[in-house]
């Protein structure tokens, strides 16, 4: 079966800093990758997608990498402000036809002002 | 609608009790799924409904949980015989395109707050 997961459940920076989130996959077929924010006491966001015929993609202050050679995606925050506070997942929605998307445990990222 | 409605915000219930919770998913989406994420959890597939075909109820955790989609649009999740472990927030989500499709982008709504005590 596929697996989504993320390598930090947290993570704290500084108003101002940039942040890198990062997601592991394990299936080789899929194709379509998405990030979404969750707010507190919200449903998540989409942010940002990518396909696997793209290793790149930016966003507003948001930049997608995808490597897969070793099955590894990361989401890229310019300039984090205090509303990027979230927890942030990846979703495989690619792949297999009727292949579900599977999300990983999150990652929360904390804005420090 | 503007956006995926979901109702109640929150429910309190007595263990074994049944709950009903509904969704209202974008007018046009024919994609409705239900996940749960429990406290601090990422999000666990339940169903999947697309258009007029069988669900897919591969994610449903016990018999005591069933859902409908009628017309097409409203979906009712069920939870029968509530137990504790059933607290958690229970999400909704439509889509355009059919899961599969690579396209897949889900617009979820706020959730359904479940709490058994």
């Amino acid at each position: 079966g596929e697996s989504v997961g993320l390598h930090l459940p947290t993570l704290s920076v500084q108003e101002g800093d940039n942040s890198i989130i990062n997601c592991a996959y394990s299936n080789s077929a899929s194709d379509y990758f998405i990030w979404y924010k969750q707010e507190s006491g919200k449903g998540p966001q989409f942010i940002i997608d990518i396909r696997s015929n793209m290793d790149k993609r930016q966003g507003q202050r948001v930049t997608v990498l995808l490597n897969k050679t070793v099955k590894h995606l990361s989401l890229q925050i310019a300039a984090t402000q205090p509303g990027d506070s979230a927890v942030y997942f990846c979703a495989d929605a690619g792949g297999n036809a009727g292949n579900m998307l599977t999300f990983g445990g999150g990652t929360r990222l904390m804005v420090k002002p | 609608g503007a956006g995926v409605s979901q109702s109640p915000s929150n429910k309190v219930t007595e263990k074994g009790k049944d709950v009903e919770l509904r969704c209202d998913p974008i007018s046009g989406h024919t994609a409705l799924y239900w996940y749960r994420q429990s406290l601090g959890q990422g999000l666990e597939f339940l169903i999947y409904f697309q258009g007029n075909s069988a669900p897919d109820k591969s994610g449903l955790p016990s018999d005591r949980f069933s859902a409908e989609r009628t017309g097409g649009s409203v979906s009712t999740l069920t939870i029968q015989r509530t137990q504790q472990e059933d607290s958690a927030v229970y999400l909704c989500a439509s889509s355009l395109e059919a899961r599969g499709s690579g396209a897949n982008v889900l617009t979820f709504g706020a959730g359904s707050r479940l709490t058994v005590l």
